[in-house]
């Protein structure tokens, strides 16, 4: 069965870290780019970040992100486990949200086929 | 970036009856080199993650239910429930591909009358 099972969520104050963890299996996870979305209480859906499935190009465009977390989200894989990240750091209020870690399509990866239930998130003091 | 407006923001459907959403792209989501809309339609049931439903604006992904099409190209797209059923109570949202960063409809809610 393809799964997408995320962790690390939790609350943090204003300022802080959290590392956002997600474990993929049931299929290659090499062959696909990975995202991580993000849904803040009662809102829509908001795009974070992006991973291609190329882990050895140093080329800028394997990794993408949102503007309102650049410089402090930092996304990463690790395809000897199976696994996707997500490093927050200089967390603030406007952060809080439910994370999802997607499966970009085969076809078209910047579209999402395979989701995860999502990890919460909540920034307060 | 590329902004993304849905309408309605709700509608109430009669069981059985025809459901339309509507997308609206600020610039053109299709592609010339291969002629494919970067567009997406997904589904999000209450306390579910999002659902892909159809890709490349009109192609079903698979075991979706055929009561569900999309249509359009370019700057417009729609997506249909043919026959609304009670499991298709939900939110709907639109999102482009076409560039980074990827964008998504504020959403439309669907609900029975």
């Amino acid at each position: 069965e393809v799964q997408l099972v995320e962790s690390g969520g939790g609350l943090v104050q204003p300022g802080g870290s959290l590392r956002l963890s997600c474990a993929a299996s049931g299929f290659i996870f090499t062959d696909y780019w990975m995202h991580w979305v993000r849904q803040a209480p009662g809102k829509g859906l908001m795009w974070v970040s992006r991973v291609t499935n190329d882990e050895t190009t140093n080329d800028a465009s394997s990794i993408t992100y949102a503007d309102s977390v650049k410089g402090r989200f930092t996304i990463s894989r690790d395809n000897t486990k199976n696994m996707l990240y997500l490093q927050m750091n200089s967390l603030r209020a406007d952060d809080t949200a439910v994370y999802y870690c997607a499966r970009g399509l085969a076809t078209a990866m910047g579209a999402f086929d395979v989701w995860g239930q999502g990890t919460v998130v909540t920034v307060s003091s | 970036d590329i902004v993304m407006t849905q309408s309605p923001d709700s509608l109430a459907v009669s069981l059985g009856e025809r459901a339309t959403i509507n997308c609206k792209s600020s610039q053109s989501l299709l592609y010339s080199s291969n002629n494919k809309n970067y567009l997406v339609w997904y589904q999000q049931r209450p306390g579910q993650p999002p659902k892909l439903l159809i890709y490349w604006a009109s192609t079903r992904q698979s075991g979706v239910p055929d009561r569900f099409s999309g249509s359009g190209s370019g700057t417009d797209f729609t997506l249909t429930i043919s026959s609304l059923q009670a499991e298709d109570v939900a939110v709907y949202y639109c999102q482009q591909h076409y560039s980074t960063p990827q964008t998504f409809g504020q959403g439309t809610k669907v609900e029975i009358k």
